[in-house]
């Protein structure tokens, strides 16, 4: 089945404990992003990638940092992760950047 | 930078019309729209791409003014199913589709 799967689903965490949310896509597609969903503001946009080693920042990347060594794979980082930073965070590949699937999402929360 | 949503939220019996505006300050090469049902992952609609054309899925369509900078998502007869927060997205960039940017969204309800 064509998805995209992210993990963990949820997570509870404390302030300044590094983390990685996982993503990973088995359709072969070129385009990778990450968002991030808060009340009222919508989905915002951390990181883009369009292709392996190819990776650049959206709208609110501050705090966080993205890897693309593998197409398939696109990792999202908090090295050191605060409050401000829980939310829900949804992955979402696409082939050409047209009709984004989205994973799941992850609800995190940082105490 | 983000795309302005119009109305924020529309209440709605079922067989009702609505329309949800996007617009932008910045100009527009496509717009995305997405819908996202309560509890789950945003799903594509469809995209337009510059030109004002129409596209249609299902009962829901949408338009695309290039010069106005706005695209509007028409929902006809609306079902229950419809239900759910819509968005519409724009590339930052330009042409370039990875760099999404998604308005605030507006909340729809249709209630029986």
């Amino acid at each position: 089945e064509a998805q995209v799967t992210q993990n963990p689903r949820y997570l509870i965490t404390v302030t300044g404990k590094k983390l990685t949310v996982t993503c990973s896509q088995n359709m072969n597609h070129e385009y990778m992003s990450w968002y991030r969903q808060d009340p009222g503001l919508g989905l915002r946009q951390i990181y883009y990638s369009m292709n392996v080693e190819v990776t650049d920042k959206g709208d609110v990347p501050e705090g966080y940092k993205v890897s693309r060594k593998e197409k398939r794979n696109f990792p999202l980082i908090l090295e050191s992760p605060s409050p401000n930073q829980t939310s829900l965070y949804f992955c979402a590949s696409s082939l050409s950047g047209v009709g984004y699937t989205f994973g799941s999402g992850t609800r995190l929360t940082v105490v | 930078q983000q795309p302005v949503q119009s109305p924020q939220a529309v209440i709605l019996r079922e067989g009702e019309d609505a329309v949800i505006n996007c617009s932008s300050s910045k100009a527009l090469y496509s717009v995305h729209w997405y819908r996202q049902k309560h509890g789950e992952a945003p799903v594509f609609l469809m995209i337009l791409l510059k030109g004002g054309e129409q596209k249609g899925h299902d009962k829901i369509s949408a338009s695309f003014n290039e010069k106005k900078q706005q695209s509007s998502l028409y929902l006809t007869a609306s079902q229950l199913s419809y239900s759910g927060t819509y968005f519409c997205g724009t590339p930052l960039g330009g042409r370039s589709q990875g760099n999404l940017i998604f308005g605030k969204g507006t909340k729809l309800s249709v209630k029986p």
